[in-house]
């Protein structure tokens, strides 16, 4: 059974940067088969895929051209986890953050952190 | 032009049926997509339903009733999710979804009201 349990803040202040990680038990961030996305929700934006990070023999990922320009997602094999880093954020980034493994499809969500940024 | 579209709210009665649908962006060919489709329900995060991009390549998800199927609208451009024998507990929220150009795009979503 794959668990997948999120932490890091849940206020930023604009401009600041916004970290969360996702711990993966019952897989592998490098697993061949998987991939590791952040999804993120809010009323305003609905459902809104960020990107992901996954291991073909080399590491790859995919960003969001919305959040291109921010967006950092970075695997850590020695602890299984991955990250995500959003820069310069603003309120319209307040959401609920999901970590999420795809294989096939979405299958496994890590349980979500309401992230808030106001100063 | 959002690259899915979604009705906000569509109503039906228990043990009807009900279409939600999901029109892909003018240019965007529903024929060369598979349309998922998840469920989400109040304080959850949304659940797999099932994959359709046609009848002999779709993926139902576990445990998910076969009351539930896929198919494409080719003259309306868009990818269906049938709800068949509605109960109480289909109530939520259903978003369609695709892969376009390596990345993920959401639909707005279709609130499901079964009364």
């Amino acid at each position: 059974q794959v668990e997948l349990q999120q932490s890091g803040p849940g206020l930023v202040k604009p401009s600041q940067t916004l970290s969360l990680t996702c711990a993966i038990s019952g897989d592998s961030v490098s697993s061949n088969s998987a991939a590791w996305n952040w999804i993120r929700q809010s009323p305003s934006r609905g459902l809104e895929w960020l990107g992901r990070t996954y291991y073909r023999s080399k590491w790859y990922n995919d960003y969001a051209v919305s959040v291109k320009s921010r967006i950092t997602i970075n695997p850590d094999t020695s602890k299984n986890h991955f990250s995500l880093q959003l820069n310069s954020v603003t309120p319209e980034d307040t959401a609920v953050y999901y970590c999420v493994r795809e294989d096939s499809y979405f299958d496994y969500w890590g349980q979500g952190t309401l992230v808030t940024v106001s100063s | 032009q959002a690259v899915l579209t979604q009705p906000s709210s569509l109503s039906a009665s228990p043990g009807a049926s009900a279409s939600l649908t999901c029109t892909l962006r003018s240019g965007i060919n529903v024929g060369t997509y598979t349309i998922y489709w998840y469920q989400q329900k109040p304080g959850s995060p949304p659940q797999y339903l099932l994959r359709y991009r046609s009848d002999s390549d779709k993926l139902q998800g576990s445990g998910v009733p076969s009351r539930f199927s896929g198919s494409k609208d080719a003259s309306a451009n868009a990818g269906i999710l049938l709800i068949s024998g509605l109960q109480s507990e289909d109530e939520a929220d259903y978003y369609c979804m695709i892969w376009h150009s390596s990345a993920s795009v959401f639909g707005g979503g279709t609130k499901l009201t079964v009364l």
